[in-house]
């Protein structure tokens, strides 16, 4: 099972609103709502912040969204804010397994 | 309080067999609805699934790693256990355990333990 492809980084200014892609196959991203993603600050774990596409667990902020076209699904951080200085991972069924992205580092300007 | 908690060497020689502990508190792991899993990330690097356990004892394993993985459950001690066989300096790396949510297949991780950091070196 291949990793799914994010970008390296992104990078914005407070305020702004960046996207995240997440690029699978019609064997993962592209067959199942069950694509998740998560926050992982430095030396801590990883924090779910979308599960099944684009719902949002109690407590994270409705600045985080997500959406899924065909193989790709995204994450939309609005309103950017220091705190969301993070590595970002996808993750999705892929039909007995699971795989992950190879992460995306957000910087905030 | 629902927490997940890794423990293990810190620290295992080429070729030996690695044993982690994942001690789980706020949750059954005979809970129909939840599972647990184990995930690995080398220093710098993304994140790497490597198993599933589900409630029923179903497991399911990554494929590269499937002939090196065994894991188990004992859910009177609300553990969860992964062995990973011929250790490689490759296989350097923070191991985490994760709670999984189900319904009829692995959903998404919804809590995760802090991770212990194990070392591959003679």
């Amino acid at each position: 099972q291949s990793a799914l492809t994010q970008p390296a980084s992104v990078s914005g200014s407070p305020g702004q609103s960046i996207t995240i892609s997440c690029t699978g196959t019609s064997s993962d991203v592209g067959s199942y709502n069950l694509v998740s993603w998560y926050q992982q600050h430095p030396g801590k774990a990883p924090k779910l912040m979308i599960y099944e596409g684009s719902k949002r667990p109690s407590g994270v902020s409705n600045r985080f969204s997500g959406s899924k076209s065909g193989n790709t699904a995204s994450l939309t951080i609005s309103g950017l804010q220091a705190e969301d200085e993070a590595d970002y991972y996808c993750c999705s069924y892929a039909g007995s397994s699971t795989v992950f992205g190879g992460g995306t580092k957000l910087t905030v300007l | 309080q629902v927490t997940l908690k890794e423990s293990g060497p810190v620290l295992v020689k080429p070729t030996e067999t690695l044993t982690l502990t994942c001690t789980v508190s706020g949750f059954s792991l005979s809970n129909a609805r939840m599972g647990v899993s184990w995930i690995r990330q080398p220093p710098g690097k993304a994140l790497e699934w490597l198993a599933h356990i589900f409630s029923n004892d179903e497991k399911s394993y990554s494929t590269s790693l499937k002939s090196r993985l065994t894991i188990s459950k004992d859910t009177s001690k609300s553990q969860v256990v992964l062995t990973m066989t011929n250790m490689d300096p490759v296989d350097t790396a923070t191991y985490y355990c994760a709670r999984f949510i189900t319904v009829t297949t692995w959903r998404y991780f919804d809590l995760w333990g802090r991770g212990t950091l194990v070392t591959v070196s003679s």
